[in-house]
């Protein structure tokens, strides 16, 4: 079974603060994501890497950086937390090698409150 | 522009009955897939069924089919026979393009209630 794991389920920062969230995957994909799941807006895309040291903007990349320095981990970084940025955050990976319709495999999520 | 559109904020269906979750898509590239995916309370987001846009028929698995109409660039999502555990959000995904490494853009989502 593919298995994403995120570090922390509930996580609650002060604003200002260097946040990093951990994405790790257990099955070789190459590609990953970080979303951000707000109520009435769904997910929306923060950041893509389509392999290590590799990463594209997705439609909100504003406030956030990422690192991807080997295959298995994606970490999700808030250079300087604000309320805003208090969201569900969501890490997912999927294979593709070649394949155009394999499934994204989504981590529990992390539950972030800037106050 | 949206890419992926879901009017259904929230719907509610009798047990045992079929219900259509609602999505209409917008892309010029000739080749994209769509995605379904549940949501139920827990959090979790739990792959239900895939529709590539040069698929000859409708997909199918399960109690789950896509109700593809590319004209009309709709990609429909229908549950047969609806149980209490179908109660959760569904969210509408899709891929653009031949690339293997593509992102997967989603829409708002549907809160389904499955009455008893």
């Amino acid at each position: 079974d593919v298995k994403v794991t995120q570090s922390s389920r509930y996580l609650v920062k002060r604003t200002g603060e260097k946040v990093f969230l951990e994405c790790v995957q257990d099955m070789d994909h190459e590609n990953m994501f970080w979303y951000r799941q707000d109520p009435g807006l769904g997910l929306r895309l923060i950041y893509f890497s389509y392999d290590v040291k590799m990463k594209e903007k997705g439609d909100i990349p504003e406030g956030y950086s990422v690192s991807r320095e080997k295959k298995e981990r994606f970490s999700l970084i808030l250079e300087s937390a604000s309320t805003n940025q208090t969201s569900m955050y969501l890490c997912a990976s999927r294979y593709s090698g070649g394949a155009v319709n394999t499934e994204a495999f989504f981590g529990q999520g992390t539950r972030l409150t800037v106050v | 522009a949206q890419k992926i559109t879901q009017t259904q904020p929230g719907m509610f269906v009798q047990e045992k009955e079929a219900v259509t979750l609602d999505c209409t898509y917008d892309t010029s590239d000739p080749s994209y897939g769509l995605f379904w995916y549940k949501q139920p309370s827990s959090g979790e987001m739990i792959f239900l069924i895939y529709q590539g846009s040069y698929d000859q028929q409708n997909a199918t698995e399960g109690r789950y089919s896509l109700n593809f109409q590319k004209a009309r660039k709709s990609a429909n999502l229908v549950i047969s026979a609806s149980q209490l555990g179908d109660s959760a959000m569904y969210f509408c995904a899709m891929r653009e393009g031949m690339d293997s490494s593509y992102k997967l853009i989603f829409g708002s989502g549907t809160r389904l209630l499955v009455r008893p």
